[in-house]
C-alpha cells in the first residue's frame, strides 16, 4: 500500500514568488494535516481536512497561506507571495477516522517539502 | 496552553548501551500521546501510541510508558540503527491535530 506521498522534494524560490505544494494521502484515509518545521524549532500544526472541509485552520500563520482539498482526495497548499520566514520542511499527514472510543488514531506522515524563499 | 518538552535534547550512547528518552506533556486531556522516529531527510515515521496511565507497549528493542504527566522511550541494547531523532506528540480530546515536542537526537556508536 502506497504511503503519503508529497511533491515537491524540495522547492527554492524567490521572495514575492507563488509555490504550491501537494500531498497525496493514504487512500481511504478521511483525515488530512498539514504541519510545518522551521529550522530550530518543533513540529507544528497548520490544519485539518476531513475530506473536502477544513475541520481546524488555527495553525494557518497568515492569509497568504491557502490549502485545498480536491474531492476529499489530494491537497495543495499555496503559499503566495512567499516571504523568506516561510523557508522550512513542510509536513502532509492523514489518518482513518478516529473511533467512537476516547482514543486517539495514529497520523502516518510524507517525506516532507523543504522549501526555502530567498 | 498545551506542551510537549523533551530531554535530553541529544544522547549519545555507545552499542548495547541502554537508556530513556523523556517526554513531558501538559494537555487538556489527554486523547493519545504518540511516538515518531525521523531519519536525516524523511518525514517521521509511526512507532507507538499510548493512551493512559500506566499503559507499556513494546517493539523490538523500544519501549513506551505513560504516566499521568510524562511518557518514556526506553531504549534496551541499542544498536547504530536505531540512531534517529525521536519525536513525542499528544492529541487532546476533541482535537485531530498533534503537539509535538522538538525531539531528541540519538546516536548510537559501534
Amino acid at each position: 500500500e502506497a504511503g503519503v506521498t508529497q511533491f515537491p522534494s524540495h522547492s527554492v524560490i524567490e521572495k514575492g514568488q507563488t509555490v504550491t505544494l501537494r500531498c497525496d494521502p493514504i487512500s481511504g484515509h478521511d483525515n488530512l494535516y498539514w504541519y510545518r518545521r522551521v529550522m530550530g524549532k518543533e513540529i507544528k500544526f497548520l490544519l485539518h481536512f476531513v475530506k473536502e472541509s477544513k475541520q481546524d485552520e488555527s495553525g494557518m500563520p497568515n492569509n497568504r497561506f491557502l490549502a485545498e482539498r480536491t474531492g476529499g482526495t489530494y491537497s495543495t497548499l499555496k503559499v503566495q507571495p512567499a516571504e523568506l520566514e516561510d523557508s522550512g520542511v513542510y509536513f502532509c499527514a492523514s489518518s482513518q477516522d478516529p473511533n467512537t472510543m476516547d482514543g486517539g488514531t495514529e497520523a502516518f506522515f510524507g517525506q516532507g517539502t523543504r522549501l526555502t524563499v530567498v | 496552553e498545551d506542551q510537549v518538552t523533551q530531554s535530553p535534547e541529544a544522547l549519545r550512547l555507545q552499542e548495547g548501551e541502554s537508556s530513556s528518552l523523556n517526554c513531558s506533556y501538559t494537555v487538556s486531556g489527554l486523547r493519545g500521546l504518540f511516538w515518531y522516529r525521523q531519519d536525516p531527510g524523511k518525514g517521521p515515521e509511526f512507532l507507538f501510541t499510548l493512551y493512559s496511565a500506566g499503559e507499556e507497549k513494546e517493539k523490538e528493542r523500544l519501549k513506551a510508558t505513560l504516566t499521568k504527566k510524562e511518557s518514556f522511550l526506553h531504549i534496551t541494547a541499542p544498536k547504530p540503527e536505531d540512531s534517529a531523532t525521536y519525536l513525542c506528540a499528544v492529541q487532546a480530546r476533541g482535537q485531530g491535530n498533534l503537539i509535538f515536542g522538538k525531539g531528541t537526537k540519538l546516536s548510537v556508536k559501534p
